[in-house]
């Protein structure tokens, strides 16, 4: 299966600062999806990336906030814009393994504090 | 939107017993997944249960499905202290391929 490096894996960051969480995958991956999970929830969707392609956003996600970049197949980006409090979350990339079945493989995540 | 609710929400049991959570979904489904996650950090699959399957063995994990309550159970036997994790269900939707829809979860604590 995929092998995911995301960084950083934690950081604490000023309210009103932007931080991008990078997302490397170690083979050539179709889609990469971007998760969010706020403190003692599940996990929720908060866009799907395609190489070469706009990210597609799930209904109260928008690009001004979570900007995504997705310049080649094995790498993307998500950047956490103008961050309140209620953004502390883990955010977490993930990939699908490729079997039809929709079965993904995640990074280790990457727990933003915002203060 | 959550898809799936968990329950329970938290279980705590000794080593050497048997775990099952329960997961409930709203909609028609491709196939249901498993997750693990340990303290925090990213989700591992541990097994898939395809629509039309009503149980699946994988080591010491058992899965079934029910579509007709648009339920499953995981049941984790002969548990481990090493099995102490969040345990989160998903769904592929039909008609929304591609995406996975994870349930509210079930914290586990296997204590020794």
């Amino acid at each position: 299966s995929a092998v995911i490096s995301q960084k950083p894996s934690r950081d604490i960051c000023q309210r009103g600062t932007s931080l991008t969480i990078q997302c490397q995958v170690d083979s050539q991956v179709t889609m990469m999806f971007w998760y969010r999970q706020q403190p003692g929830q599940s996990l929720t969707l908060i866009a799907t990336a395609n190489q070469g392609s706009e990210a597609t956003y799930e209904s109260g996600f928008v690009i001004d906030k979570f900007p995504i970049s997705r310049p080649n197949l094995t790498f993307s980006t998500l950047t956490v814009s103008n961050m309140s409090p209620e953004d502390s979350s883990i955010y977490l990339c993930s990939v699908e393994e490729g079997t039809g079945a929709n079965v993904l493989t995640f990074g280790a995540g990457s727990r933003l504090t915002v203060l | 939107s959550q898809q799936g609710e968990e329950d329970p929400q938290a279980l705590s049991i000794q080593e050497g017993e048997n775990a099952t959570m329960n997961c409930s979904y709203k909609t028609s489904i491709n196939n249901l997944q498993w997750y693990r996650q340990n303290s925090g950090r990213g989700l591992v699959h541990l097994i898939l249960i395809r629509s039309n399957e009503r149980e699946k063995h994988s080591g010491r994990l058992r899965v079934t499905l029910d579509t007709s309550k648009k339920s499953s159970s995981l049941l984790i036997t002969a548990s481990r202290a090493a099995d102490t994790a969040s345990y989160f269900c998903a769904t592929v939707n039909t008609g929304t391929a591609s995406k996975l829809t994870f349930g509210t979860g079930t914290r586990l604590q296997v204590t020794l």
